[in-house]
């Protein structure tokens, strides 16, 4: 089946803390990308990824680091996590015509 | 930046009734995108359009491109409640790498 696949589901930290959000696609996308969901902000861009090492920055990156060493997984990663990374996040992929969430990570940060 | 405005934010319909939301954007846009996001889940690819007044139909669904591709609507025809959700547009740029969101249409429909 073909899917985005994001852990974990649920995550509380504490701040400063580093932690990782895995995101693996088996559908051989080049394309990969982290959202984040705020209430009355909509969905937010961290980063992408439109190939293999190419990252670059969305709209709001800040805090955050990916990697992309392989085709399959983009990983985010907090490397010091404050409470305003308190949100809903969504790993994305896909091509030009449209793209496949993951079931998103509800990560708090106390 | 890039910025795709929709409205309304909300929209409480009675079952039945007709609903659109509006996408639109300063700069033209080489596509758009609409998602759907049921409560507690995930957005869910719904369409793309591409040229300069398109018009796609999925059931009771009807996609709009604006001639000058800066706006894009989305119509649903005799709500039900399995239409419950966000509604989001989301533009491309970038050739691929960044997919903006607008900031989403939350419809709720009364039986």
């Amino acid at each position: 089946e073909a899917q985005v696949t994001q852990n974990p589901r649920y995550l509380i930290t504490v701040t400063g803390k580093k932690l990782t959000v895995t995101c693996s696609q088996n559908m051989n996308h080049e394309y990969m990308s982290w959202y984040r969901q705020d209430p009355g902000l909509g969905l937010r861009q961290i980063y992408y990824s439109m190939n293999v090492e190419v990252t670059d920055k969305g709209d709001v990156p800040e805090g955050y680091k990916v990697s992309r060493k392989e085709k399959r997984n983009f990983p985010l990663i907090l490397e010091s996590p404050s409470p305003n990374q308190t949100s809903l996040y969504f790993c994305a992929s896909g091509r030009m015509a449209g793209y496949t969430f993951g079931s998103g990570t509800r990560l708090t940060v106390v | 930046g890039q910025q795709v405005m929709q409205i309304p934010q909300y929209q409480h319909v009675q079952e039945g009734e007709d609903f659109t939301t509006y996408c639109n954007s300063s700069t033209t846009l080489s596509n758009i995108q609409w998602y759907k996001q049921r409560p507690g889940g995930h957005p869910v690819f719904l369409i793309q359009l591409v040229k300069s007044g398109e018009v796609k139909k999925q059931k009771r669904l009807t996609f709009q491109f604006g001639e000058a591709k800066k706006n894009s609507s989305l119509h649903i025809t005799a709500t039900q409640t399995t239409d419950v959700g966000t509604y989001f547009c989301a533009a491309l740029y970038n050739q691929g790498g960044k997919l903006i969101f607008g900031q989403g249409t939350e419809l709720s429909v009364k039986p």
